[in-house]
């Protein structure tokens, strides 16, 4: 079964701590995307990617950056977490072609800095 | 970037009633999608639109591209709990660059 998958779901962490969220798919998609969501409230673009070695910055300004070494996965990370880094992350795919950029989205990770 | 004006920004509403909620823009948009977030996960895909004047349905939601390409609607009928949570339009823009832009989101609660 196709799907998108995020770990960890939850991470509660300590400012200064090094940290990477991993998103992974089955999709077959060359597109991925990385969204920044604080709690009931709008969507942020932070990075995206169309296929291996490709990445870009999204319309958020963010202290993440992001890799795509391979095609299933696009993980994103933190040198140093801080407090305002507290918020959901987002990862979906999309794939090319006559269908638009229609994009899923994978379940999240929560990510508390303390 | 581009902003999609999403309404209402939230809904209070008792079980059974039917839901309207849409999406406008002055630009034009060459796809149309509706999203449905429950709280601490991820958004799911409803519906969506590729066609300015499509009309369609998922079970008791419809969905329609509006014929200017400048908005669309989604409609609920006969709501039951489990349609509570928050319900995102996204466009991609015609001519614009890959990517789509988001609405901030209708929150449906549904009154027992």
């Amino acid at each position: 079964e196709a799907d998108i998958y995020q770990t960890p779901r939850y991470l509660v962490i300590g400012t200064g701590k090094k940290i990477t969220l991993e998103c992974s798919q089955t999709m077959g998609h060359d597109k991925m995307y990385w969204y920044q969501q604080d709690p009931g409230m709008e969507l942020h673009l932070i990075h995206y990617s169309y296929g291996v070695n490709s990445t870009e910055k999204g319309d958020l300004s963010s202290e993440s950056t992001v890799s795509r070494i391979r095609t299933e996965h696009f993980p994103l990370t933190l040198e140093s977490a801080r407090p305002s880094h507290t918020s959901q992350y987002l990862c979906a795919t999309a794939t090319s072609g006559g269908a638009g950029d229609t994009q899923y989205f994978g379940p999240g990770t929560r990510l508390t800095v303390l | 970037g581009q902003q999609l004006n999403q309404s209402p920004q939230s809904m209070f509403i008792q079980e059974g009633e039917d839901v309207s909620m849409n999406c406008t823009s002055s630009s034009i948009f060459n796809t149309w999608l509706w999203y449905k977030q429950d709280p601490g996960e991820g958004p799911v895909l409803l519906i969506a639109l590729y066609k300015a004047g499509e009309l369609t349905s998922n079970g008791r939601l419809t969905a329609q591209f509006g014929i200017t390409r400048k908005d669309s609607f989604l409609n609920i009928s006969a709501s039951i709990p489990s349609d509570v949570g928050i319900y995102f339009c996204a466009g991609q823009l015609l001519g614009g660059a890959d990517g789509l832009t988001f609405g901030k989101g209708t929150h449906l609660i549904i009154q027992p």
